[in-house]
């Protein structure tokens, strides 16, 4: 079935570092990619997505490449800031059109960002 | 502000008992989906339903249901509540059924059983 592996976390970083969040995914066929961000006391908020081959997403700074050859599609943004400091899960969307279209989820890497 | 609502925000309640949580998807959105989120399990897909359909099912027990309304809303009933079904179950909605439509998200409802 469908799968998706998040590196585990906390990741701590100093304001301004750079992010890299990875994610790799078991599919059969192209299914959509999503990252959804979820600050504490809230529920998911989608970052953003791609549905097919070397589509990029990006959205607030954060940017993604749905890599099929290496069924990947790691998170990454140039320079964070405290207020990035959230959970962030990767998501694999339904493999084909038309289908029923839930998500599966990785497990979420926690980002603490510091001054 | 996603534009799904779900209420209550906050339930307690004990083991045995039936609770009913209810959710409002965004405007014009035809498909709501309901997760569970808990600290061993992660999050889990529990249902889908569109326009009033049952869609899909996931990891969800016997003891819960689900539907959706004429109006879209939808509730998710969770009948002979054990202490393991403390979680926060969220509710999603998306305009289609497709697959690659992003899922907007409620705040969720947080169960606690005592």
């Amino acid at each position: 079935g469908n799968s998706v592996t998040q590196m585990e976390g906390p990741v701590t970083l100093s304001e301004e570092a750079f992010l890299t969040i990875n994610c790799t995914y078991t599919a059969t066929g192209y299914p959509s990619l999503f990252w959804y961000v979820q600050y504490p006391g809230e529920g998911l908020q989608l970052l953003l997505k791609a549905t097919k081959a070397d589509d990029k997403g990006s959205n607030k700074g954060f940017e993604a490449t749905y890599r099929k050859e290496t069924t990947s599609f790691h998170l990454e943004k140039g320079s964070v800031q405290v207020s990035d400091s959230a959970v962030y899960f990767c998501a694999l969307g339904g493999v084909n059109t038309g289908t029923a279209s839930k998500l599966t989820f990785g497990t979420g890497t926690r980002l603490q960002v510091t001054l | 502000d996603s534009g799904v609502t779900q209420t209550p925000k906050h339930l307690i309640t004990a083991t045995g008992q039936r609770v009913t949580l209810r959710c409002s998807p965004r405007s014009g959105d035809l498909s709501v989906y309901w997760y569970q989120q808990s600290l061993d399990q992660g999050l889990q897909f529990l249902i889908q339903y569109y326009n009033g359909e049952e869609r899909a099912k996931g990891n969800i027990l016997e003891r819960f249901s689900a539907q959706q309304f004429p109006d879209l809303h939808s509730e998710l009933n969770l009948s002979s509540l054990e202490l393991g079904d403390s979680a926060l179950y969220f509710c999603a909605s998306s305009l289609t059924a497709y697959s690659n439509q992003p899922q907007h998200f409620g705040d969720g409802t947080r169960l606690s059983i005592l």
